[in-house]
């Protein structure tokens, strides 16, 4: 059962224009939300996260927006750059001592000059 | 400043043949620890988590285990590999106090396995 969900696995946006990134979750319990962006054959670096007490977090052009009605997260990038091509990870928290993270499958995202 | 260290970073090994991966973290105590992997096409899995010495929590069942004899050390073994375990090895730490609360996590550089 796949419990975070980014349902489309690429995306191509030009230079300049948004980009928007989805994702889906389906445990209640989570209670903090992070994005992750990943290069090839590198480990995935923190963009932003958003905690479950707020619905908007923005750090320069990256915006992470919270739906908690619908179980849903998206992360904007305005302007989009080339060099923000990568494979975007969305992941979930439910807190504890543990901290473990549930990933969704990733988006590939193409931004083209 | 926290690092953390991975290696190797490529390894191609025979069906059958062990394995071990380390993993070592400076700059930082009592940290949380994972391993995960990411096969070609799929998401980020994880393998097992690590809360302190000693104490490894399995995610999956699988041909691999892991262990921690020191407090920012973090091995991934398997006594026979599979093809099915080729793959992106990523090592990753938090911290234990929860800063920020959800945990946030640092990966290691990773290891591309590939079993032949």
């Amino acid at each position: 059962d796949q419990q975070v969900k980014q349902n489309s696995p690429s995306l191509s946006v030009q230079e300049g224009r948004i980009s928007i990134l989805n994702c889906d979750y389906t445990n209640s319990m989570f209670d903090y939300f992070l994005w992750y962006k990943k290069y090839p054959a590198e480990g995935p670096t923190f963009l932003i996260s958003i905690s479950s007490i707020k619905d908007k977090n923005e750090d320069g052009r990256f915006t992470v927006f919270l739906n908690k009605s619908a179980k849903h997260l998206s992360l904007h990038i305005v302007p989009s750059q080339p060099g923000d091509s990568a494979v975007y990870f969305c992941a979930a928290s439910g807190g504890g001592s543990n901290y473990k993270l549930t990933f969704g499958k990733g988006t590939l995202l193409t931004v083209n000059p | 400043s926290q690092t953390i260290h991975q290696w190797p970073a490529t390894l191609v090994q025979p069906v059958g043949s062990p394995l071990s991966l380390e993993c070592t973290v400076e700059g930082t105590s009592n940290p949380n620890l994972y391993w995960y992997r990411q096969a070609a096409g799929r998401g980020l899995q994880l393998l097992f988590y690590s809360v302190g010495i000693g104490q490894i929590s399995s995610e999956v069942p699988q041909n691999l285990s892991a262990s921690r004899p020191q407090d920012r050390q973090f091995i991934l073994s398997s006594k026979k590999l599979l093809l099915s375990d080729s793959g992106f090895y990523l090592c990753a730490w938090s911290s234990r106090g929860g800063i920020p609360p959800g945990g946030e996590q640092f990966f290691g550089p990773g290891t591309r396995l590939t079993v032949l």
